[in-house]
């Protein structure tokens, strides 16, 4: 058992929809990310949060918007989204000046954009 | 600009036999290194990490080794199993701010093990 949990696990939206990918881990950390696997692509990072303040924009477009009202909860809010966001979205987390652990992930968010 | 690589798409191996994975990367400022596994319709799990102070790292079957001089670590796997059979990715750490870490990916290597 992970201890990060995704809902939705799979989600099919248009691109003038508004929609929003949850995670939540109950492992006691500080820090979560958001990533996103493109087919035949690396795992690509995102957001990051430490202690609920965003530490890391990785160049994302705007109509991506995450949201982490605590340490344990993460949002990824989603608008106007195109085609090629189509991907399986990852949350993660770990814990706080403990670099040398891993990261744990939840199972993803298949989206595919219609 | 892909900072960690790993060249081969796929490996299959005989069960019981060593499994071999490899990684390159190109940026010094790395300072962990871990491998992660992944099973269909679930997220990564992590597996092992070496920091890059350390030439190896043990742990019951997985064995992980840094060679900082050629950028290059790799996962030794032995004797492999059937429950093994996954894509394994590789990533790079280096620290963002206190208690965050930016991890890099490689694309993966899908392993299967041959009865």
């Amino acid at each position: 058992e992970t201890g990060v949990t995704q809902t939705p696990r799979h989600l099919v939206m248009g691109m003038t929809n508004k929609k929003s990918l949850k995670c939540e881990q109950h492992l006691g950390h500080n820090a979560m990310y958001w990533y996103k696997q493109s087919a035949k692509k690396p795992l690509e990072l995102m957001f990051v949060y430490n202690f609920k303040e965003q530490t890391e924009n990785n160049s994302v477009p705007s109509r991506f918007s995450p949201e982490c009202p605590n340490s344990s909860h993460l949002f990824l809010h989603l608008h106007t989204l195109q085609p090629e966001d189509s991907a399986l979205y990852l949350c993660a987390s770990s814990q706080d000046g403990t670099r040398r652990l891993a990261q744990y992930f939840g199972p993803g968010t298949r989206l595919t954009v219609t | 600009d892909q900072q960690v690589k790993q060249n081969s798409p796929s490996l299959s191996v005989q069960e019981g036999r060593i499994s071999i994975l490899n990684c390159d990367y190109t940026n010094s400022m790395f300072d962990y290194f871990l491998w992660y596994k992944k099973y269909p319709a679930e997220g990564p799990t992590f597996l092992i990490s070496i920091s890059s102070i350390k030439d190896k790292n043990e742990d019951g079957r997985f064995t992980v080794f840094l060679n900082k001089s050629a950028k290059h670590l790799s996962l030794h796997i032995v004797p492999s199993q059937p429950g093994d059979s996954a894509v394994y990715f590789c990533a790079a750490s280096y620290p963002i701010i206190q208690g965050a870490q930016k991890l890099v990916f490689g694309q993966g290597t899908r392993l299967t093990i041959n009865p």
